[in-house]
């Protein structure tokens, strides 16, 4: 079965780059979310779109920008990179937002910031 | 803003014990908490998930129990396996998907 899809699965960067993370749902789902993990920490939740809107935001910085496009996948814009940036982005998807359905995890974005 | 808190952080038990994992979250409309599995440097990956609706939930050795009032669910692991060890988060969803702190499992042979 199809999954989610991220790209690139390594990126690394210059401080003050920019940097677009890629996500693919699972073809119907209509729910994207992003989450980015440090070192050591939990998941934390950046932003998230229901049919090509933002539905939720997080703890998303201001630097950094995403949609989701008409054929649903999602990017993810990252401007002005800091070495704290440096994490494992993870993009999620689910079918229906609002309702207590699983949410599939891709395999990650690992960004480094030098 | 919503928050899950889990307990504990790490856990270390004997290989064939029992683990337990539990949190807490603090919005009531939270309506799904599914648990993750992550090992290092992959994606968090699904072992059990239960719906508002239900109180319990089990899996063959793994199980969830949810009480919607006092606002806790928690995780148990039976007849634990080394390859049990891992990191384990919960999270609740009411639209978004908030994590726990995670837990780091060790079982020792």
């Amino acid at each position: 079965a199809a999954g989610v899809i991220q790209s690139p699965r390594h990126l690394i960067k210059e401080k003050r780059e920019t940097a677009t993370l890629k996500c693919y749902p699972i073809p119907r789902h209509d729910t994207v979310y992003w989450y980015q993990q440090g070192p050591g920490q939990d998941p934390q939740f950046l932003i998230s779109f229901y049919e090509k809107m933002q539905s939720d935001k997080g703890s998303i910085p201001d630097r950094f920008s995403a949609q989701q496009f008409s054929d649903y996948h999602s990017e993810l814009n990252m401007s002005s990179l800091e070495l704290g940036d440096s994490a494992l982005y993870f993009c999620a998807s689910s079918l229906g937002h609002r309702v207590g359905t699983e949410a599939f995890f891709g395999q990650g974005t690992r960004l480094t910031v030098v | 803003g919503e928050n899950v808190e889990q307990h504990p952080s790490t856990l270390s038990v004997q290989e064939g014990d029992s683990a337990v994992i539990k949190c807490t979250y603090s919005d009531s409309a939270s309506n799904y908490f599914p648990w993750y599995k992550q090992e290092l440097g992959k994606r968090p990956q699904l072992i059990i998930d239960i719906r508002s609706n239900v109180g319990e939930k089990k899996d063959q050795r793994i199980a969830v129990t949810l009480n919607k009032t006092a606002k806790h669910f928690s995780l148990h692991i039976t007849e634990t396996q080394p390859e049990d060890s891992a990191v384990y988060f919960c999270a609740a969803k009411e639209g978004k998907l908030i994590f726990g702190q995670g837990t780091e499992l060790s079982v020792k042979p």
